[in-house]
């Protein structure tokens, strides 16, 4: 069974924190990618990686990095966290030819 | 760039009512298209695709979904909806090389379906 995994359900962070957000999946898949999911907002493209050290920008990368050490893993990076990061978070990943596969999700408050 | 529309933000239907979830896409090339489903406190859930070929694509949970390319839509069926339907509906167009998202998806921004008894 096909597997990705977030580190955390829930999270509550105080603004200004550095919050680290993770993602592993274990499909050996070469893409990954972090959304933000908003009510009425959709999902929306934050980062994406197609290879280890690579990482392209989405639509709305503002405030935000990302790492990829290794194929298997890919961090979402809020260098300070503010409000406005308030949000669902969602990984996926991809390899040609198919669909893309979600995590569970990590639902974020920053106060 | 693509663009994904989804006209109705929520839809209301009786239990064992049929069911037509409207998706419009706007891409310049042969899109590749998904639907997705989230229940209550659950990640996304793939219920079909469409790369190529026949434009009538079955999908999971009895749900199929026709792709016309004169009207640039996908819009989601299913001829009879059961309780355990309520969820939120997720259209979505992939691009990049491979067209299946290599890029990342571009989603609509979701219709709420709610059942009634």
């Amino acid at each position: 069974d096909v597997k990705v995994t977030q580190s955390s359900r829930y999270l509550v962070k105080r603004t200004g924190e550095k919050v680290f957000l993770e993602c592993v999946q274990d499909m050996d898949h070469e893409n990954m990618f972090w959304y933000r999911q908003d009510p009425g907002l959709g999902l929306r493209l934050i980062y994406f990686s197609y290879d280890v050290k690579m990482k392209e920008k989405g639509d709305i990368p503002e405030g935000y990095s990302v790492s990829r050490e290794k194929k298997e893993r890919f961090s979402l990076i809020l260098e300070s966290a503010s409000t406005n990061q308030t949000s669902m978070y969602l990984c996926a990943s991809w390899t040609s030819g198919d669909e893309q596969f979600f995590g569970p999700g990590t639902r974020l408050t920053v106060l | 760039a693509q663009s994904v529309t989804q006209p109705d933000i929520h839809i209301t239907v009786s239990e064992g009512a049929s069911l037509e979830l409207r998706c419009n896409y706007s891409y310049g090339a042969t899109p590749y298209l998904f639907w997705y489903v989230q229940s209550p406190g659950q990640g996304l859930q793939l219920l079909l695709k469409y790369f190529s070929g026949d434009t009538l694509v079955q999908g999971i949970k009895g749900f199929e979904a026709e792709f016309k390319r004169s009207q640039s839509s996908f819009n989601l069926r299913k001829p009879s909806v059961h309780w355990s339907d309520a969820a939120e509906y997720f259209c979505a167009v992939g691009a990049g090389y491979s067209g299946g998202g290599a890029d990342g998806l571009t989603f609509g921004k979701g219709t709420h379906l709610i059942i009634q008894p």
